[in-house]
């Protein structure tokens, strides 16, 4: 079956704009996280959707945001991108609640110059 | 407050020889144990996970892990390492009522010839 896909793969922003990353889990999935990745921080949660509502949420400020469509598939989206937003954004679905482990995707590599 | 140590940065082993990966976590239940290995510019890939039962695991690749209660520790191993086990390798527990992954900050391993 087909792994979670994660679209655009590499993107380029300026200060200031805005962006929306997508993420199709793996059919039958219910849940997505969004996670974000740098160098310094290692891997921090962003949220996590399940069936269309927000289950968890990390400590991001209300810049970040996301949502669940009904066929599961999920957007996440960061408003007045700060240099600081540059990252590798993961995309992790799973059945449930993860018992049986997160599948991610390859991520988006965003780049605010 | 729940947590995950992975005391090593980098690890250096020759191809051919044995892998210990070290992992401790922070919890009062027996949490949801993970190890996931990401190489260069990927997602993340499951390599075998813990929720009861034999305290010894195996997983895909050659790898296997070992719970052990009494020093909350989940230690990845591989008995003959592979160039191509070049990678970074990430513990994860689940835990808590929201069931909330909590990462530890990676270990990267690299492969002598």
């Amino acid at each position: 079956k087909a792994g979670v896909t994660q679209t655009p793969r590499y993107l380029i922003k300026t200060r200031g704009q805005q962006v929306t990353l997508s993420c199709s889990p793996i059919s039958g999935h219910r849940s997505v996280s969004w996670y974000q990745q740098t160098p310094g921080q290692g891997l921090q949660f962003l949220f996590e959707y399940f069936s269309e509502t927000q289950r968890n949420k990390g400590n991001f400020p209300g810049r970040f945001s996301g949502r669940q469509f009904s066929n599961s598939r999920s957007e996440m989206n960061v408003s007045t991108l700060e240099l600081g937003d540059s990252a590798l954004y993961l995309c992790a679905s799973s059945f449930d609640r993860g018992h049986d482990g997160y599948t991610f995707g390859s991520g988006t590599r965003l780049t605010v110059v | 407050a729940q947590s995950v140590t992975q005391p090593d940065i980098h690890i250096t082993v020759s191809e051919g020889a044995s892998l210990e990966l070290r992992c401790n976590y922070s919890y009062g239940a027996t949490p949801y144990l993970f190890w996931y290995v990401q190489s260069p510019g990927q997602g993340l890939q499951l390599l075998l996970k813990y929720f009861s039962g034999d305290t010894l695991v195996q997983g895909i690749k050659g790898f296997e892990a070992e719970f052990k209660r009494s020093q909350s520790s989940f230690n990845l191993r591989k008995p003959s390492v592979h160039w191509s086990d070049a990678a970074e390798y990430f513990c994860a527990v689940g835990a808590g009522s929201n069931y909330q992954l909590i990462w530890g900050a990676g270990t990267k391993l690299i492969i002598k010839p």
